[in-house]
């Protein structure tokens, strides 16, 4: 059974830092592309950023460029983003999520439960 | 960036009833890449279709995607009571993924 578990969110003042953390298995970790999405509180789906299976290649949404970092771990079958600069509209239940293969032309085939992340002072 | 604009926002229907939700791209989307999600609340997003008109494992039969270019739609054939929920279309091609504003199903 495939299961992401994500953890690190929490209550962060604006300007600060958080590392979110995503734990995979049930599956081939170093075998699948891996992303985040969020969600604001009672709004849709964003999505965040994405790493090949590789880990060689990474994107991010305008959104989010130049402040959020993405990473694997593919010995530890762990996924990371790094948030840095937050501002209070990154508020947000973020997701971890798998590609449905290598590439990230696929859907998002799993999903995480999501980590919170409040941004105020 | 493609935006994807899905309609209507909020659908009112009785369990047996069809649905049919829509959305809209800015620009052409490529088939292959068009997928949809049902959330419910205080859970993660669930992929349904993919490609378009491909079910995901485990759908049931009565969800089918279709649609081409600009245009693609869901539909459920005759609700079930755990069909109520927020559904999403998706874009997953080269130009970057986005996804739609969402559909809520609501109990009539």
């Amino acid at each position: 059974e495939v299961q992401l578990l994500e953890s690190g969110g929490g209550l962060v003042q604006p300007g600060g830092s958080l590392r979110l953390s995503c734990a995979a298995s049930g599956f081939t970790f170093s075998n699948s592309a891996m992303g985040w999405v969020r969600q604001a509180p009672g709004k849709g789906l964003e999505w965040v950023s994405a790493i090949s299976a590789s880990g060689g290649s990474t994107y991010y949404a305008d959104s989010v460029k130049g402040r959020f970092s993405i990473s694997r771990d593919k010995s530890k079958d762990m996924l990371y983003l790094q948030l840095n600069s937050l501002r209070a509209d990154d508020t947000a239940v973020f997701f971890c999520a798998t590609f449905q293969g290598a590439s990230t032309l696929e859907p998002f085939a799993y999903w995480g439960q999501g980590t919170p992340v409040t941004v105020s002072s | 960036e493609i935006v994807l604009t899905q309609s209507p926002g909020t659908l009112s229907l009785s369990p047996g009833e069809r649905a049919t939700l829509s959305c809209r791209a800015s620009q052409s989307v490529s088939s292959t890449y068009l997928a949809w999600y049902q959330q419910k609340p205080g859970q993660a997003p669930r992929l349904l279709i993919y490609g378009a008109s491909s079910r995901a494992t485990g759908i049931p039969d009565r969800f089918s995607g279709s649609g081409s270019g600009t245009d693609f739609s869901l539909t459920i054939s005759r609700l079930e009571p755990e069909d109520f929920a927020v559904y999403y279309c998706q874009q997953y091609g080269p130009a970057g993924l986005t996804f739609g504003g969402g559909t809520e199903v609501e109990i009539k």
